[in-house]
């Protein structure tokens, strides 16, 4: 199936240290979403964007909806041992049918 | 926050045998629930979608009639793997989204559960 591109793939950064995530497709969505999983769990919804152009926070992350509805990004500020994890991107169409495609996923690791 | 509830968590099984999997929305009822498999260090890919009361849209490449797929109420939807093979074992992931967040029912978040590993000897 379809896939998003999603950069880095990975990252390791120090504890306090801002990190940067994106996504891109090829395809126009209508939602964009920000999950996090962790090792042996199921994703874990972070962020959603409903609007072009929209930039929305949850706490020390930020994410935007791109303009031209084709990609977005999540900024993580304040790095935490606890922010490692696989983050997954997902593009979401809308209609009845509503299926989610996810991104290849971002893999970061926190040293102290 | 919308809860969705996976089990079991993991399963061992022979060759041969046939496993099911529920998947239930614990705070909301859910028409549609969606069913991913993800591999080691692979993002999630999509299986199916589960539809309350009819029956699921397969993703190509899938075989329906190996992964059963029923949902029987709004809140229960079950996968079940038959003559399961060592090739079928990975993470299945179920998914339902709350009607009531987002800015409508057709793109409100999805909510994950907790997946089951399977593995198949």
């Amino acid at each position: 199936g379809q896939q998003l591109n999603q950069s880095p793939q990975s990252m390791f950064i120090q504890e306090g240290e801002d990190v940067s995530m994106n996504c891109t497709s090829s395809s126009i969505f209508n939602t964009w979403l920000w999950y996090k999983q962790d090792p042996g769990e199921g994703p874990v919804l972070l962020i959603a964007l409903y609007k072009a152009g929209e930039l929305t926070s949850n706490g020390r992350l930020t994410a935007q909806f791109g303009i031209t509805r084709k990609d977005s990004f999540l900024n993580i500020s304040a790095s935490i041992p606890s922010d490692v994890g696989i983050y997954f991107c997902a593009g979401q169409s809308g209609g009845t049918a509503s299926k989610l495609t996810f991104g290849t996923g971002t893999r970061l690791q926190v040293t102290l | 926050g919308a809860v969705v509830s996976q089990h079991p968590s993991w399963v061992i099984c022979k060759s041969g045998t046939s496993v099911k999997i529920e998947c239930r929305s614990l705070d909301f009822q859910a028409t549609t629930m969606f069913w991913y498999r993800q591999f080691p260090k692979q993002s999630l890919m999509l299986m199916a979608t589960s539809n309350e009361g009819s029956k699921a849209t397969y993703e190509q490449g899938v075989e329906k009639d190996k992964f059963l797929i029923n949902h029987a109420s709004l809140t229960l939807s079950t996968l079940t793997v038959t003559s399961a093979h060592p090739e079928d074992s990975s993470f299945y992931i179920c998914s339902a989204r709350d009607g009531l967040r987002g800015t409508g029912a057709y793109n409100s978040p999805l909510h994950f559960g907790n997946g089951t590993r399977l593995t198949v000897t």
